[in-house]
């Protein structure tokens, strides 16, 4: 079982630059998320999707834009990248319902911006 | 505001009983969360707690108190795998999770 699959595992970008972090899960789940983790710091939800072809923004979703064109996909982009965006980011996904329990990571992306 | 809060770091003793605790502030509760995670990996899925009271599964335990805003993680006779960082999770009254900053264990020999 694939899970959740995060590309690309590993990312340099030089400021200003744009790239696009693919998450996608083979679990029918309607919930997925996007998290970056800096130290010292919790998980921070950038966006996240309740179903295909919706998206909401979350408690930092400045500087990034997501898509959810397919149940099993969600895309998050980063248009002009800035030193501020490293981070190492994680995609999660989840059944839909009140009491569903467990959130499913990705491996996570590693993102360093020059 | 939310909040969620644990200690940033313990050490214990292999063999050894620890307990991590965590208290939280939120718009709403519908679920309490413990995922571990290793240096470098993803957070993988620990316990869920939605009613008061003691769930154990194995080694961990995990309580909780809503009225008390309160948890913990009990984690018994301890192994260096154990090293990692435990994280506390509150679910919100909009299905959304608030995250705690983590809590770094240290197992000692």
């Amino acid at each position: 079982n694939a899970g959740v699959t995060q590309t690309p595992k590993f990312r340099v970008l030089k400021t200003g630059q744009s790239m696009t972090l693919l998450c996608a899960q083979d679990m029918n789940h309607e919930y997925m998320y996007w998290y970056r983790q800096d130290p010292g710091m919790g998980l921070r939800l950038i966006h996240y999707s309740v179903g295909e072809g919706t998206t909401a923004k979350g408690e930092v979703p400045d500087g990034y834009n997501v898509s959810r064109l397919k149940k099993q996909n969600f895309l998050l982009g980063l248009e002009s990248a800035a030193p501020s965006q490293t981070s190492v980011y994680f995609c999660a996904s989840r059944t839909s319902g009140l009491h569903t329990g467990e959130l499913f990571f990705g491996e996570g992306s590693r993102l360093t911006v020059l | 505001g939310q909040n969620i809060d644990q200690p940033t770091e313990m050490t214990a003793t292999e063999g050894a009983i620890v307990q991590i605790n965590c208290t939280y502030q939120t718009s709403g509760f519908n679920g309490l969360f413990w995922y571990q995670q290793h240096a470098g990996e993803a957070p993988t899925f620990l316990s869920y707690n939605v009613l008061d009271g003691l769930e154990e599964k194995g080694r961990f335990s995990s309580f909780l108190s809503r009225s008390k805003g309160y948890s913990y993680l009990l984690l018994k006779e301890l192994q260096m795998k154990d090293s990692a960082s435990y994280l506390c999770a509150v679910e919100d009254s909009n299905y959304q999770l608030i995250w705690g900053a983590g809590t770094k264990l240290i197992i000692k020999p």
